[in-house]
């Protein structure tokens, strides 16, 4: 079974800070991608940042980056800067590419992060 | 305007009534997906496709049934209506391949009374 296991139910950081939001999950597959999405109050899902299984660079995207262990199955994301417009809920994400469950796209309950001014 | 589009937005219903919440995108995606989000939590996948004529049961399935006649349309069905099922519904579709952007639709918040 497909699992993602977020640990911090709620993070806070200073603005201009810089903040870490785990992630594990556990998959018997080996062709996946792993994802963090932003859920604002408006409830829209926004991709911040995507990675594939099969690269051991590590994705980034501008103050985003994620710091990919396959080996420990851990994904977590790093947020530098960090600006008042960061502060949402965020979620992992995993998706199987391949195999008997191919398509299956399952999230972690989510971290809350507050950005303080 | 490209996307995936959900309807009702808002919907409530009394216990033990149905009915059929709707999901087209325009995009050709093969992959589409249901999820339901309670209050504070994360998405719980419902039902999944990856392609017409194919669906799979995700985390939560009971008490939904979903069906893909076409590659667009995507509709979850609610049959027996119960309190528990009160939740915020979201559509999702992907290319997959290569291209692995998921859209989201805009929500279907239900109640159940």
């Amino acid at each position: 079974a497909q699992t993602v296991t977020q640990s911090q139910p709620e993070m806070s950081v200073q603005e201009a800070e810089t903040v870490t939001l785990s992630c594990t999950y556990d998959t018997s597959e080996s062709d996946y991608y792993l994802f963090w999405y932003k859920q604002p109050p408006s409830r829209q899902m926004i991709l911040v940042i995507r990675q594939e299984a099969y690269k051991q660079q590590n994705a980034t995207e501008n103050r985003f980056s994620v710091n990919f262990q396959k080996a420990a199955k851990s994904f977590s994301l790093k947020i530098s800067d960090s600006q008042l417009g960061d502060a949402a809920m965020y979620f992992c994400a995993s998706l199987l590419r391949y195999g008997g469950s191919q398509g299956n796209l399952i999230f972690g309950k989510g971290t809350k992060l507050s950005v303080k001014p | 305007n490209a996307g995936v589009t959900q309807t009702p937005k808002f919907r409530i219903l009394k216990i033990g009534q149905s009915m059929t919440l709707q999901c087209t995108q325009d995009m050709n995606h093969n992959y589409m997906y249901w999820y339901r989000q309670d209050p504070g939590m994360g998405l719980k996948l419902i039902y999944y496709s990856v392609g017409a004529g194919i669906t799979d049961k995700g985390e939560v399935p009971n008490g939904y049934n979903v069906s893909r006649s076409t590659t667009e349309d995507f509709p979850l069905r609610l049959e027996l209506a119960a309190p528990s099922q009160t939740s915020v519904y979201f559509c999702a579709s992907l290319l997959g391949g290569l291209n692995e952007k998921l859209f989201f639709g805009s929500g279907t918040q239900l109640s159940v009374l």
